[in-house]
């Protein structure tokens, strides 16, 4: 099984800062990684896939970034409504996802 | 809209057994890979089973093989989880999740969820 490890747990950012959260995986998926945001009560949300192809409809602010193992998701400038917990997944081999971000306003 | 539709979640003793279900409307259902993937309370999700568009190809996560069987009927746009032989660790909210035409990709399209209970 392919291990996914997201850091930090809670990562604590102001409103119009950027937001930088990583997810690491036990061996390469290549770029197979997608990214999702879920707010308290509400299903996940799909941000990005390939790694850094943004979703239908995502903003601009939300990027992702990198292969092999190591990977980033950046939020540009913090908006309000952007505080949730981040998911990331890998689909090279069956389908794993990270422990989550919870991202909170400082 | 592209939607998902769940039912089927309660409360059920361990050893018993629960089928879930979920509607889709706003797309083709049968071009599509599903999947269920659960979350425990206050943890991270967990896929456990997803089906081919045919309803040939079915997997499982280690979790749940021999104990849950994954369904669909194209007809009626639906897709099902037979839960057997639950256990306390299988308390969670199930969502249905909407793949790619191909197997193993990310999940554009979730439902809401159904919370399943497994207690005494």
């Amino acid at each position: 099984e392919i291990v996914m490890t997201q850091s930090p747990a809670t990562l604590s950012v102001s409103p119009g800062e950027r937001a930088t959260l990583s997810c690491r995986a036990s061996q390469s998926v290549s770029s197979n990684l997608a990214w999702y945001q879920q707010k308290p009560g509400q299903a996940p949300r799909l941000l990005i896939y390939g790694a850094s192809t943004r979703a239908t409809g995502i903003p601009a602010r939300f990027s992702g970034s990198g292969s092999g193992r190591e990977f980033t998701l950046t939020i540009s400038s913090l908006q309000s409504e952007d505080f949730a917990v981040y998911h990331c997944q890998q689909y090279n081999y069956w389908y794993t996802f990270g422990q989550g971000t919870k991202l909170e306003i400082k | 809209q592209v939607q998902l539709v769940e039912s089927g979640g309660g409360l059920v003793k361990p050893g018993g057994s629960l089928r879930l279900s979920c509607v889709a409307s706003g797309f083709t259902f049968g071009d599509y890979y599903m999947s269920w993937i659960r979350q425990a309370p206050g943890k991270g999700l967990e896929w456990i089973s997803h089906i081919s568009s045919s309803g040939i190809n079915t997997g499982y996560a280690d979790s749940v093989r021999g104990r849950f069987t994954i369904s669909r009927d194209n007809a009626r746009n639906s897709l099902y989880l037979q839960m057997n032989s639950l256990r306390a660790e299988d308390t969670a909210v199930y969502y249905c999740a909407r793949s790619t035409s191909t197997s193993c990709t990310w999940f554009d399209t979730w439902g809401q969820g159904t919370l399943v209970t497994v207690s005494t």
